[in-house]
């Protein structure tokens, strides 16, 4: 059974565009996340959930609006996509951080936009 | 600003060998650290940590050691093997927060 699964595993999309990206996880956990790798491949956390509710907001464009609909989902959705989303999207879930800090990440999201 | 470092963007070890790969921080608020591998086109999967209250933590052929004066971590990968060729990641938290911050990333190639 896949823990962390995230649709679709490659998007590719036009400017201006709007796009979702879903992700499930079937551990149990209270807390998911959303991270970006772009092209230089940093891994920078854009947002975090815990008990479906935002609890880390980065300096993300608004455009990029984060929904959980229960603790077991997160989805992330893109408005008007730009040149410079394109990159791989992981989604992550753990524990609360007194039970265990190792996070458990999705397969990534390709998003390419052109 | 990055405050977890990782300077080795790459490293090739002959299998049987030692691999040894390097993470810097500047965060003295750090408390918890952790390694992550990463196979191409797949998510990273945490391989080990370490809390600031120990120096030493191993798991099988994994060892990550600790020095909180230098801000320095390391991952001791002995012997190592051609599956361990992966991208290695280190991070770091601090106790309570969500919040984990990535280095760049350490390319190991394990040869045959």
């Amino acid at each position: 059974d896949t823990a962390v699964s995230q649709t679709p595993k490659y998007l590719v999309t036009q400017m201006g565009n709007d796009k979702s990206i879903k992700c499930e996880q079937n551990l149990g956990h209270d807390t998911m996340y959303w991270y970006k790798q772009d092209s230089k491949k940093f891994l920078k956390i854009m947002f975090s959930y815990n008990n479906k509710e935002l609890i880390i907001n980065e300096t993300v464009p608004n455009r990029f609006s984060p929904k959980s609909p229960d603790k077991a989902h997160l989805n992330l959705h893109i408005n008007s996509l730009e040149l410079g989303d394109s990159a791989v999207y992981f989604c992550a879930s753990s524990q609360d951080p007194g039970q265990g800090p190792e996070q458990y990440f999705g397969p990534g999201t390709r998003l390419t936009v052109t | 600003d990055q405050q977890v470092k990782q300077n080795s963007p790459s490293l090739s070890v002959q299998e049987g060998r030692i691999s040894i790969l390097n993470c810097d921080y500047t965060n003295s608020m750090f408390d918890y650290f952790l390694w992550y591998k990463k196979y191409p086109a797949e998510g990273p999967t945490f391989l080990i940590s370490i809390s600031s209250i120990k120096d030493k933590n191993e798991d099988g052929r994994f060892t990550v050691f600790l020095n909180k004066s230098a801000k320095h971590l390391s991952l001791h990968i002995v012997p190592s093997q051609p599956g361990d060729s992966a991208v290695y990641f280190c991070a770091a938290s601090s106790s309570g927060t969500y919040k984990y911050i990535f280095g760049t990333g350490t390319r190991l190639k394990v040869l045959a």
